[in-house]
């Protein structure tokens, strides 16, 4: 089993639509989660962290994280085509290390 | 978030030379930085822990001799691929650790270089 697992889309959905992001991990120690954003040839761009049980929003994104499920999502409002890109699921085990997921790319149409 | 430079953003050579790629941090001091390499429709794979004043620590299947790293000072780090080979060609990315604050949780977080793209023909 992998420790971080993503759905490697792609994930499509017209613009405005709201894009629904999952990402389940394996070590229940984990105790911080992070979602990059990663567009084609580009670096991985921090968009929020997580780390206790429930939603956090910043503008369109929310973070929901349940522990006990072992789950971790992002949801995107109003989706954009430029929200276009691959989304990376990042886990923190308490050490400074960060386990990555494969990424799912989101397509969000016109 | 931190500011993160590399570069050479992308450098093409030949087949046995050396690369250098410079990562630095911009506005805070970072006592560890890691260096990954992504190949085309991959995923990240860290190869290294760089730490400030230290040896790297190396993931599993990477060669410390290949993949020389130095962390002189809390702004620098540098990778240097020794005598590369055409499957050394990748997207070569590094990070920079921000760590817990006093008395909160374990945010452990990292913020990303450009990246530099290495071709090696």
């Amino acid at each position: 089993q992998k420790e971080v697992e993503q759905n490697s889309g792609p994930l499509s959905v017209p613009e405005g639509a709201i894009a629904s992001l999952n990402c389940t991990y394996s070590d229940r120690g984990s105790q911080s989660f992070f979602w990059y954003r990663q567009y084609s040839g580009k670096s991985p761009e921090l968009i929020m962290f997580i780390y206790s049980n429930g939603d956090k929003e910043d503008g369109r994104f929310t973070a929901q994280l349940n522990k006990a499920s072992q789950y971790v999502s992002l949801l995107i409002r109003d989706s954009q085509p430029s929200d276009s890109a691959t989304y990376l699921c990042a886990v923190n085990t308490g050490f400074q290390k960060l386990v990555f997921g494969t990424g799912t790319r989101l397509l969000v149409s016109p | 978030g931190a500011v993160v430079s590399q570069h050479p953003s992308w450098v093409i050579c030949k087949s046995g030379t050396s690369v250098k790629i410079e990562c630095r941090s911009l506005d805070f001091q970072a006592t560890t930085m890691f260096w990954y390499r992504q190949f085309p429709k991959q995923s990240l794979m860290l190869m290294a822990t760089s730490n400030e004043g230290s040896k790297a620590t190396y993931e599993q299947g990477v060669e410390k001799d290949k993949f020389l790293i130095n962390h002189a000072s809390l702004t620098l780090s540098t990778l240097t691929v020794t005598s590369a080979h055409p499957e050394d060609s990748s997207f070569y990315i590094c990070s920079v650790h921000r760590g817990r604050l006093a008395g909160g949780p374990s945010y452990n977080e990292q913020f990303f270089g450009p990246g530099t793209r290495l071709t090696v023909l």
